[in-house]
C-alpha cells in the first residue's frame, strides 16, 4: 500500500532556529497538506497546496512557516524561527480521489 | 465550515459491535462524511467516507441518514487493538476539520 513518508520522526531544536520538516507524498496525488496536533490536543490544519502553490492556509500559519515542492516529489514544511509552542505532532497528507493518507509524522520538540 | 460533534469517549469489550455517532449539522451539500482512527504517536488513519446512506468496506461500516446532519460509524466484532480515537471529519472544500475525536477503549 502507498505511503507518504515523513523525515525526520523526532527533531528536537533550540527556539529560534529554522527547522524544514521532510515529506514525500505517494506520487501520483495532486493534493498536498500540512496538520499539526499538540500533545494531547486536536489536530490543526495548516496549510494546503495544489499545483506548486497555497490554496489554503489557516491563522497558524504565519510568516515564519512556508512550504514547498522543491523537486516534485519532496514536500518541505519550514518553520524560521521556532518557539517554545511550536512543539508538535507534524503530520504531512496527501489526497486523490478519496480520503487523505498521513504519515506517521515528525515530533518537533523546541527547547 | 461544518463542525461535528462526537462523543469525547465509550468503551466496550472485545466482539461486540461498537457504533460512534457523530453530528454535523451544518453540513454543506458538496461536503463528505470521513472517518479516520488514530493510535498514540502516528498520523491518522483513513477509515472509511461516505456521502449519504450507507457505505461499507473491510473494516467498518458508515450509515448516513437523508438529512446527512448526523452519521455513525459502525465497527463490527471489536478487538483489543481497536483502541484508538476515532475523528468523524467532513471534507469541506479541501479543508479537514477536525474535532476532539471520540476514545475508544476495548476491554477483553
Amino acid at each position: 500500500e502507498p505511503e507518504v513518508t515523513q523525515t525526520p520522526s523526532h527533531q528536537v531544536t533550540q527556539m529560534g532556529q529554522e527547522v524544514i520538516l521532510r515529506c514525500v507524498p505517494i506520487s501520483n496525488h495532486l493534493y498536498f497538506y500540512w496538520y499539526r496536533q499538540i500533545l494531547g490536543q486536536k489536530v490543526e490544519f495548516l496549510v494546503s497546496f495544489y499545483n506548486n502553490e497555497i490554496s489554503e492556509k489557516s491563522e497558524i500559519f504565519d510568516d515564519q512557516f512556508s512550504v514547498e515542492r522543491p523537486d516534485g516529489s519532496n514536500f518541505t514544511l519550514k518553520i524560521r524561527s521556532t518557539k517554545l509552542e511550536d512543539s508538535a505532532m507534524y503530520f504531512c497528507a496527501s489526497r486523490a480521489a478519496g480520503g487523505y493518507t498521513f504519515g506517521s509524522g515528525t515530533r518537533l520538540t523546541v527547547v | 465550515l461544518a463542525k461535528t460533534t462526537q462523543p469525547i469517549s465509550m468503551d466496550s469489550y472485545e466482539g461486540q459491535e461498537v457504533n460512534i455517532t457523530c453530528s454535523h449539522n451544518n453540513i454543506a451539500t458538496n461536503d463528505y462524511i470521513t472517518w479516520y482512527q488514530q493510535f498514540p504517536s502516528q498520523g491518522p488513519r483513513f477509515i472509511i467516507q461516505g456521502y449519504k446512506t450507507k457505505v461499507t468496506n473491510e473494516v467498518a461500516s458508515l450509515f448516513i441518514p437523508a438529512d446527512r446532519k448526523s452519521s455513525t460509524l459502525s465497527l463490527p466484532r471489536v478487538s483489543l487493538s481497536d483502541t484508538a480515537v476515532y475523528y468523524c471529519l467532513v471534507d469541506s472544500n479541501y479543508q479537514l476539520i477536525w474535532g476532539a475525536g471520540t476514545k475508544l477503549i476495548i476491554k477483553p
